[in-house]
């Protein structure tokens, strides 16, 4: 079965310093992994998305992500942290093991919290 | 601007009674959507992929006949919860697949409670 966890409820960074929002995630197959973005009371904004090539994949909003297959990780990464980055962030698998599905499995979600 | 839009984007209904929640795809023909469920401070929990022209594939434990939901369109699929309880208070979420791919739209999702 399909799954992602992310093991960090909340995340606090400092404007301007690096963040990492931390994914592990277990599937049988390929890997098809996806982070999203949530703002209070509103959907989710597809950042970026793993499917197949470079480890590092570069998404909106500067937000990259570094697939570590022998870590099975996809932790989401920015540089330089904004106060307006802080929100709730989802790391999601693909729930049938195919890279062409919406069906997402997705993790319990981190809280990131940029302050000034 | 959104590509995938919900209505209402907040709803109150009265126990016992019928909602629907409607997600439309904008610019672009969904043949397959998605329904999610989200508590307050949790993960998004799918309920059903909804199928145009065909029945909804529903998660295990969710109830068919409680979330009925009918894709009547290539830009529109419904859900609508039956005899609504307190407990179903929720943010529902939908999604789209757009095109041959992997880029999934989700729409601004829609309150419940149920009173």
């Amino acid at each position: 079965a399909q799954s992602v966890a992310q093991p960090e409820d909340q995340v606090n960074v400092a404007e301007g310093n690096p963040l990492t929002v931390k994914c592990t995630y277990s599937v049988s197959g390929n890997p098809y992994l996806f982070w999203y973005v949530q703002y209070p009371n509103r959907g989710l904004q597809f950042l970026l998305k793993y499917i197949t090539g470079d480890n590092l994949v570069k998404g909106s909003y500067g937000f990259e992500a570094e697939f570590n297959k022998s870590q099975t990780s996809f932790h989401l990464k920015k540089p330089s942290a904004l106060v307006s980055d802080s929100a709730l962030y989802f790391c999601a698998v693909s729930g049938d093991g195919s890279g062409n599905t919406g069906k997402l499995i997705f993790g319990q979600g981190t809280t990131l919290q940029v302050k000034p | 601007g959104a590509v995938v839009s919900q209505h209402p984007s907040w709803v109150i209904c009265k126990s016992g009674t019928s909602v629907k929640i409607e997600c439309r795809s904008l610019d672009f023909q969904a043949t397959t959507m998605f329904w999610y469920r989200q508590f307050p401070k949790q993960s998004l929990m799918l309920m059903a992929t909804s199928n145009e022209g065909s029945k909804a594939t529903y998660e295990q434990g969710v109830e068919k006949d409680k979330f009925l939901i009918n894709h009547a369109s290539l830009t529109l699929s419904t859900l609508t919860v039956t005899s609504a309880h307190p407990e179903d208070s929720s943010f529902y979420i939908c999604s789209a697949r757009r095109g041959v791919g992997n880029t999934i739209y989700f729409g601004e999702g829609s309150w419940l409670t149920v009173v």
